[in-house]
């Protein structure tokens, strides 16, 4: 099955660095998205990357995604105490709303 | 809109018993997904609902169970519950293939 990963990173930054994630996944997909979560609350879609697109921005959000090696990335610009959350990448099937999701990167932003 | 809608929001079971969990989608979804969220496991994907048939289903055992109404309300049912049920329930709807909205979360503590 489809599934994506994190690299099992937990960051620290300090208010008004960057923070970057990546993911990699092990199968063809038809769409990668990146979703927060704060305190064990639900998930809030941010970003969806499709398979022909290679980079994607969103306000402060870049994604890339390299189909080659099967791996996206995450880069959060200018962080702000309220960006600490864990962050989760999720791939699907095409046509499938099966979200395979990876363990997710706990990321924390110090004021 | 209002958003995905979840009841309850904490439920404590003891082992053996059956909990029923219900989700409200956004206004005109009609695909409705119900994820578990543990610690060990992380986020997996139970099954998925569209126009009241059971589309997708993961890698669960038979206790798992789920409907779904006419008017694209789900609910999802665990019997003779384990120890190991406990988790996050999260529910999430969709217009189509791709973003997914997810509710709040149901806790569940089975003791």
């Amino acid at each position: 099955s489809q599934q994506g990963e994190e690299d099992p990173q937990a960051l620290s930054i300090q208010e008004g660095e960057n923070a970057t994630m990546n993911c990699s996944y092990k199968t063809s997909i038809n769409n990668l998205q990146w979703y927060r979560q704060n305190s064990g609350r639900g998930l809030v879609h941010l970003i969806l990357i499709r398979s022909n697109e290679r980079e994607k921005h969103s306000g402060r959000l870049r994604v890339t995604l390299d189909t080659s090696k099967k791996s996206s990335s995450l880069l959060i610009t200018a962080s702000r105490a309220a960006d600490t959350a864990s962050y989760f990448c999720a791939t699907d099937a095409r046509g499938n709303n099966r979200l395979a999701f990876g363990k997710g990167n706990q990321v924390v932003v110090i004021p | 809109k209002a958003g995905v809608t979840q009841t309850p929001r904490y439920l404590i079971k003891t082992r053996g018993q059956q909990v029923t969990l219900s989700c409200s989608p956004i206004s005109g979804h009609r695909s409705v997904s119900w994820y578990q969220q543990t610690p060990g496991q992380g986020l997996q994907f139970l099954f998925e609902y569209f126009s009241e048939t059971q589309r997708n289903k993961g890698n669960f055992p038979g206790r798992f169970s789920g409907r779904q109404f006419s008017n694209s309300r789900s609910e999802m049912n665990v019997s003779t519950l384990e120890l190991g049920d406990s988790a996050l329930y999260l529910c999430a709807s969709s217009l189509k293939a791709g973003t997914q909205y997810f509710g709040p979360g149901t806790r569940l503590t089975v003791l």
